[in-house]
């Protein structure tokens, strides 16, 4: 069941570049999406959400957008520094109560200086 | 800044045995959680508990799992009998509410669990 899909297992950037890390989801009961940063053996950051009534949210260098009809988004990190190297998990949760959070397998980030 | 904790942070057992996983959420929150990550595998919802009761559990959260809140900072999770399978990484999370922008779960550092 991958309700919550992150096709790229891993991605490499140069300092000071832009990164674009996606997902994917495809209950359409999702209302709510969330970015985490994990580095290992630690427990998931949470870093940024977006709701579904938006399309963009912002944070300083961290920016998620959603796109509903394509049910897709993507969190842009720029410039990139190499203290963001992680694994970076997409997370989503539904307008049904209780708000269990379901994860997509992470996409690892390399950013090299 | 505020955090939830954990403890302990590494825990080896012996298949069968009983194991008590401990948290202490944020401490205006009122909604907790348990997720754990298998080794290589995307991290899983098991339970969440609110106003002292589960309010929703996966299919992962058998019998031999139980939850607990047992005065007013401790959140507990008890694997009864534990699985070579059990062997995880789990979290605790908590929030401030159960939906909308509040609705952020923060989580814990984690507890390894080795079963022998």
């Amino acid at each position: 069941d991958q309700q919550v899909k992150q096709n790229s297992p891993s991605l490499s950037v140069q300092e000071g570049r832009i990164s674009i890390l996606n997902c994917d989801y495809t209950n359409s009961m999702f209302d709510y999406f969330l970015w985490y940063k994990k580095y290992p053996a630690e427990g998931p950051t949470f870093l940024i959400s977006i709701s579904s009534i938006k399309d963009k949210n912002e944070d300083g260098r961290f920016t998620v957008f959603l796109n509903k009809s394509a049910k897709h988004l993507s969190l842009h990190i720029v410039p990139s520094q190499p203290g963001d190297s992680a694994v970076y998990f997409c997370a989503a949760s539904g307008n049904t109560g209780f708000q269990k959070l379901v994860f997509g397998t992470g996409t690892r980030l390399l950013v090299s200086p | 800044e505020p955090e939830v904790t954990q403890t302990p942070s590494h825990q080896v057992t012996q298949m069968g045995q009983e194991v008590i996983l401990r948290c202490v959420p944020i401490s205006n929150h009122l909604y907790f959680y348990w997720y754990r990550q298998i080794l290589g595998q995307k991290v899983e919802f098991l339970v969440s508990f609110y106003n002292n009761e589960i309010s929703e559990k996966s299919e992962i959260f058998d019998d031999q799992f139980s939850v607990e809140r047992p005065d007013g900072s401790n959140f507990t999770l008890k694997i009864r009998s534990t699985k070579l399978e059990d062997s995880a990484m789990y979290f605790c999370a908590s929030s401030e509410e159960a939906s909308g922008s509040t609705d952020t779960q923060y989580f814990g550092p984690g507890t390894r669990l080795t079963v022998l």
